[in-house]
């Protein structure tokens, strides 16, 4: 089945040890994007890829930075996690702009 | 400033009767309203959606509603079993179909479908 993957489903690190998560997609979907979901709160966009086009939310920290090394996968770094950095991180992805966004089951980030 | 809004924290509903979600939203420009369901330890699950074209969308047992001079829209699901018990977000975007501006989540509604 088609799908998006996220690794780990759950990932402990610690305040300020840098931690990436993984998204992987057999869609063949151009646009990727990462969301960060706290508890009780909306998701919220971090920033996407629309093929290898980069683009940042205005308000994504500089602590967060990605990578979309092809177009199956896209990692999500964390350079020094905070504890306001735990939270759930979901990855979505859209055949084109224009789309709906399909979702992965998410990633739980928790730090120490 | 929340731009999409879903006042109710949680919905409880008997099962076989209408499940009523509501979502306002601020923000003028959007003009793609989506639903997503969301079960535990899952990511949210594409549901339904609606242009700001249109007032009425209906798949099956899935209507949404919008109300474009309220900025409100609706789900509604009828009639409702246990297997719709989730939470469901509203979303919107300004771009159709949810694309590359993202998409801006509500809260979400915890709906109960009680036996």
């Amino acid at each position: 089945d088609a799908m998006v993957i996220q690794n780990p489903r759950y990932q402990v690190t610690q305040f300020g040890k840098p931690v990436t998560l993984s998204c992987s997609q057999t869609l063949n979907h151009n646009v990727m994007y990462w969301y960060q979901q706290k508890s009780s709160q909306a998701p919220k966009l971090l920033f996407h890829y629309y093929d290898k086009d980069f683009n940042n939310e205005a308000d994504t920290p500089d602590n967060f930075q990605s990578r979309r090394p092809n177009t199956s996968f896209c990692f999500l770094d964390i350079r020094s996690p905070g504890l306001g950095d735990a939270a759930m991180y979901l990855c979505a992805t859209s055949r084109s702009p224009t789309d709906t966004q399909y979702f992965g089951p998410g990633t739980r980030l928790t730090v120490l | 400033d929340q731009q999409v809004k879903q006042n109710s924290p949680s919905l409880s509903v008997q099962e076989g009767r209408i499940s009523i979600l509501n979502c306002d939203y601020t923000n003028s420009m959007f003009d793609y309203f989506l639903w997503y369901k969301k079960y535990p330890a899952e990511g949210p699950t594409f549901l339904i959606s609606i242009s700001s074209i249109k007032d009425k969308n209906e798949d099956g047992r899935f209507t949404v509603f919008l109300n474009k001079s309220a900025k409100h829209l609706s789900l509604h699901i009828v009639p409702s079993q246990p297997g719709d018990s989730a939470v469901y977000f509203c979303a919107a975007s300004a771009f159709s179909g949810g694309g590359a501006d993202g998409l801006t989540f509500g809260k979400g509604t915890h709906l109960i479908i009680q036996p």
